[in-house]
């Protein structure tokens, strides 16, 4: 059973341009979080997904950011025209139930 | 809102050393508690849990014990490797999450390197 997948693992972007990272939970998990590390910061949670369903985007910032799991396919988190203040590492987590499984993250750049 | 505050790191420590990383939260209701370690070019992995006041999670020789008169879960291992040299992470799950435990609140994260 693979682990959870994301991709890419380093993406660069200008500023102004759009950013999609893609999460493809384990196999059976219908649970998908993203979570976002500032430089020097610990991990902050942004969105809570279930299949086809947004169940928490409490920490998504109100513009710009979106984010969605459809019935097939990854999950994909989608930042547009980014910033420089963007830029950080970004985890994906799936679950079945209570534990949470963490991808290695993608690591979004904007020169 | 919920808050987990660990220790600053880097933490260096010689092999076969103590290690004590401290972790205190402040959190409404009765969260579960929780170290994740991340190795280098790693996600995220488990390493221990706690449930409930009292409850002691342990793993891989590392050891937390929940103590809520103190708001503590203090990570402990007698004895380090250098495999051991990670960051990890104190976190707490959302006492008031719906349906899942998976809703984190992260401190910032403790880098601990073991030399030989």
């Amino acid at each position: 059973n693979a682990g959870v997948m994301q991709n890419p693992r380093h993406l660069v972007r200008r500023r102004g341009q759009e950013a999609r990272l893609r999460c493809s939970p384990m196999k059976g998990h219908s649970h998908v979080y993203w979570y976002r590390q500032l430089p020097e910061e610990g991990l902050k949670f942004m969105v809570y997904l279930q299949k086809e369903n947004i169940i928490d985007e409490s920490g998504m910032p109100k513009e710009r950011f979106s984010a969605e799991f459809p019935k097939e396919g990854p999950s994909i988190l989608r930042i547009q025209q980014v910033v420089r203040g963007d830029s950080a590492a970004y985890f994906c987590a799936s679950s079945p139930s209570e534990e949470a499984f963490f991808g290695q993250g993608t690591r979004l750049t904007v020169v | 809102g919920d808050s987990v505050t660990q220790m600053e790191g880097p933490v260096t420590l010689s092999e076969e050393a103590f290690l004590t990383i401290n972790c205190t939260y402040t959190a409404t209701g009765y969260p579960s508690l929780f170290w994740y370690v991340q190795y280098p070019g790693e996600g995220l992995q488990l390493l221990l849990k706690a449930t409930k006041a009292d409850d002691k999670g342990s793993n891989k020789g590392f050891e937390a014990t929940y103590r809520k008169e103190t708001t503590s879960f203090h990570l402990e291992k007698g004895s380090v490797q250098v495999s051991d040299s990670a960051v990890y992470f104190c976190a707490l799950s959302d006492p008031l999450g719906t349906g899942t435990a998976s809703k984190l609140t992260f401190g910032t994260g403790t880098r601990l390197q073991v030399t030989l």
